[in-house]
């Protein structure tokens, strides 16, 4: 089964612009969840979107948004980007069962100049 | 508000000795929890999980350890391998919550021969 892949994998951009990121699951799964990373808040929880519905949201401001298509593939957008936005961002996706292991992609390193 | 808490930034061990990583959490109503690894430039790894009904799951070299009463886990790698030698995370999600991920900041583990 080919794994998490997310789009672009580089991406640099200029203060006040947006930025749209790009996740595909692994096959068959239906949950997609996304993360940031950065040196000084490790990795925190952005949000999770199943069926296309967003069930669950992290603390971030509202410039941070997503949503998910009907074949599971998954979009995360950032309006007015700032320069604190500069991070790694991860896409981690899980199929249904209680267990619920997320299994990530290798993150789209943004920066923001 | 860190709720998963991975106190040691750094470890060193000797090639084929054993690996202790320590994670500490607040929250009582995690119920599943997991390890990853990840190496630079990539996204993580899954390693190995544990529900709140075990104390303990084994996969090779790999051990988990739950003490709910203390509110802590522990993952045990024997014999370590210099190819062990990555950033380990700890993370805990809730079953009411949407499975978001709660991680610990990293402990980088680095393995001498």
């Amino acid at each position: 089964k080919a794994g998490v892949t997310q789009t672009p994998r580089y991406l640099i951009k200029t203060r006040g612009q947006q930025v749209t990121l790009s996740c595909s699951p692994i096959s068959g799964h239906r949950s997609v969840s996304w993360y940031q990373q950065t040196p000084g808040q490790g990795l925190q929880f952005l949000f999770e979107y199943f069926s296309e519905t967003q069930r669950n949201k992290g603390n971030f401001p509202g410039r941070f948004s997503g949503r998910q298509f009907s074949n599971s593939r998954s979009e995360m957008n950032v309006s007015t980007l700032e320069l604190g936005d500069s991070a790694l961002y991860l896409c981690a996706s899980s199929s249904v069962g209680w267990t619920e292991t997320q299994y990530f992609g290798p993150g789209t390193r943004l920066l923001v100049l | 508000d860190q709720q998963v808490k991975q106190n040691s930034p750094s470890l060193s061990v000797q090639e084929g000795r054993i690996s202790i990583l320590n994670c500490d959490y607040t929250n009582s109503m995690f119920d599943y929890f997991l390890w990853y690894k990840k190496y630079p430039a990539e996204g993580p790894t899954f390693l190995i999980s544990i529900s709140s009904i075990k104390d303990k799951n084994e996969d090779g070299r790999f051990t988990v350890f739950l003490n709910k009463s203390a509110k802590h886990l522990s993952l045990h790698i024997v014999p370590s391998q210099p190819g062990d030698s990555a950033v380990y995370f700890c993370a805990a999600s809730a079953s009411n919550s949407g499975y978001a991920l709660n991680f610990g900041k990293g402990t980088s583990l680095l393995v001498t021969p």
